[in-house]
C-alpha cells in the first residue's frame, strides 16, 4: 500500500457527461500529480498541484480541470467526457519538488474510467 | 524540453536469461532517473532510483550521461519480472520543476 488513495476505482459513465476522481496523498505530502494512462497514448502527465498552487502542466484537456484543497487532497474534474477519455487516471504524491534524494513519488492505484 | 525514449515496446526472453530495458533522455540539466514497474494494471510501484544505487529485485540501473541512458539490466529474468516497465525523469528547474516524465513503456514477457 503506497498510502495514495483514489476514488472511485472503477466508474462507468456517458459520452457528454462529468465526473470527478479524488486523490488523498500520503500523510505528509504536499505535492500531487495527476496522470493518464491509455493504451494508445502510454502514460501522459497532466498536472502537478503543490501545496495548494498550480506547479506544472503537461497533456491536460481544456475539458479537463484539476485543483488541491487546503487538506492537500486533489480532484480531477473530467467534462464533455468523449469515448477516447477511458483511461486508467493516477494520482501521486511526494514530499516536495524536484532533485533531492527524500522526494520519492508515490502512485496510487488508479481510478478505471470508462466511457460508453 | 526533458524527453524520456524507451525503444522496445516490447521485450520477450526466456526465464533464466539475461534482460535489458533500454532508456535513453535528454535533459538539459542533471538529471535524476527511475525506473518503475506496474503489474497487470495496477499502480507504479519505484523499482529504483539511479541516487541510491541500489539492486531491487536482482534490477540494475547505471546512469551514463555520455550516452544519455539508464538501462535496466537484470542476469537472470523470472517469469513474475513480467511486468510493464517505465523510466521516468524528474525535472530539477525550471517552469516544469518536479515533473516526473515518463518513457512510453516496455512490457516485459518472461517465459517459462
Amino acid at each position: 500500500d503506497s498510502g495514495v488513495t483514489q476514488t472511485p476505482k472503477h466508474l462507468i459513465t456517458a459520452t457528454g457527461q462529468r465526473v470527478t476522481l479524488r486523490c488523498s496523498p500520503r500523510s505528509g505530502d504536499l505535492s500531487v500529480y495527476w496522470y493518464q494512462q491509455s493504451l494508445d497514448q502510454g502514460l501522459q502527465f497532466l498536472i502537478q498541484y503543490y501545496n495548494g498552487e498550480e506547479r506544472a502542466k503537461g497533456n491536460i484537456l481544456e475539458r479537463f480541470s484539476a485543483q488541491q484543497f487546503p487538506d492537500l487532497h486533489s480532484e480531477l474534474n473530467l467534462s464533455s467526457l468523449e469515448l477516447g477519455d477511458s483511461a486508467l487516471y493516477f494520482c501521486a504524491s511526494s514530499v516536495g519538488l524536484g532533485q533531492f534524494a527524500g522526494n520519492t513519488i508515490y502512485f496510487g492505484e488508479g481510478s478505471w474510467l470508462t466511457v460508453v | 524540453a526533458q524527453r524520456v525514449t524507451q525503444p522496445e515496446k516490447l521485450l520477450s526472453v526466456f526465464k533464466g536469461a539475461p534482460v535489458e530495458l533500454k532508456c535513453n533522455y535528454s535533459y538539459s540539466g542533471s538529471p535524476e532517473l527511475f525506473w518503475y514497474v506496474q503489474y497487470s494494471r495496477q499502480r507504479l510501484q519505484l523499482l529504483l532510483r539511479h541516487i541510491s544505487r541500489e539492486s531491487i529485485k536482482g534490477f540494475t540501473a547505471d546512469l551514463n550521461k555520455g550516452e544519455t541512458s539508464f538501462h535496466l539490466k537484470k542476469p537472470f529474468a523470472q517469469e513474475e519480472d513480467s511486468a510493464m516497465y517505465y523510466c521516468a525523469l524528474i525535472s530539477a528547474g525550471g517552469t516544469s520543476y518536479g515533473k516526473l516524465t515518463f518513457g512510453q513503456g516496455t512490457i516485459l514477457t518472461v517465459h517459462p
